[in-house]
């Protein structure tokens, strides 16, 4: 089945301890992005990564890290959470091409940092 | 900057009620324009979509006209159901060589039996 996992899919934390959500998809797409919502706010992406080794900051991108050593990986570290990346997180990817592919989305990831 | 606003919620239904939820936009370019919805406890799923001005995306008994004029594209259901129960959001792509979106806030609706 095409999917988009994501792990853990609940996580309570406690201030500057390191955690890293994982995300990951089998459908061969080049394109990978991470959003937070949050109420009231909508979709607010962090990061995206064009394809293997590219990554590059979205809207919110401050207090995250990202890699992208394989295509089908693509990981969100939080070095240092603090209480204000309280959210739920998703992870979507798409094909890159000529026009707009749909993007796929996982099934999120609750934080929540005390 | 791009942007997608869609009017707030929660909107509260009666079964085979019609639905209407407001988007416009504001983009530079042509963007292409879509619904997503999420269920309770599920990740976004696209919903409908269209890419040039008059398109009419739809699914699933709903849908939308990309009005350039106007820069909207209202989403609209002649009669909802319970389990259409669930958020909206509208958001659009101002392509760039890949396929970064903008979302509104979304709307929650909520359908009653």
């Amino acid at each position: 089945e095409a999917q988009v996992t994501q792990n853990p899919r609940y996580l309570i934390t406690v201030t500057g301890k390191k955690l890293t959500v994982t995300c990951s998809q089998n459908m061969n797409h080049e394109y990978m992005s991470w959003y937070r919502q949050d109420p009231g706010l909508g979709l607010r992406q962090i990061y995206y990564s064009m394809n293997v080794e590219v990554t590059d900051k979205g809207d919110v991108p401050e207090g995250y890290k990202v890699s992208r050593k394989e295509k089908r990986n693509f990981p969100l570290i939080l070095e240092s959470p603090s209480p204000n990346q309280t959210s739920l997180y998703f992870c979507a990817s798409s094909f890159v091409s000529s026009s707009y592919n749909e993007q796929f989305f996982g099934p999120g990831t609750r934080l929540t940092v005390l | 900057g791009d942007s997608v606003t869609q009017m707030e919620g929660p909107v509260t239904l009666s079964e085979e009620a019609f639905l209407t939820i407001n988007c416009t936009y504001t983009a530079t370019g042509y963007p292409s324009l879509f619904w997503y919805v999420q269920y309770p406890g599920e990740g976004l799923q696209l919903l409908l979509k269209a890419t040039k001005a008059d398109d009419k995306g739809s699914n699933k008994g709903f849908e939308a006209t990309y009005r350039k004029e106007t820069t909207s594209f209202h989403l609209e259901k002649g009669s909802v159901q319970v389990s259409d129960s669930a958020v909206y959001f509208c958001a659009l792509s101002d392509y760039s060589g890949y396929s970064t979106l903008t979302f509104g806030k979304g709307t929650m609706l909520l359908v009653s039996p």
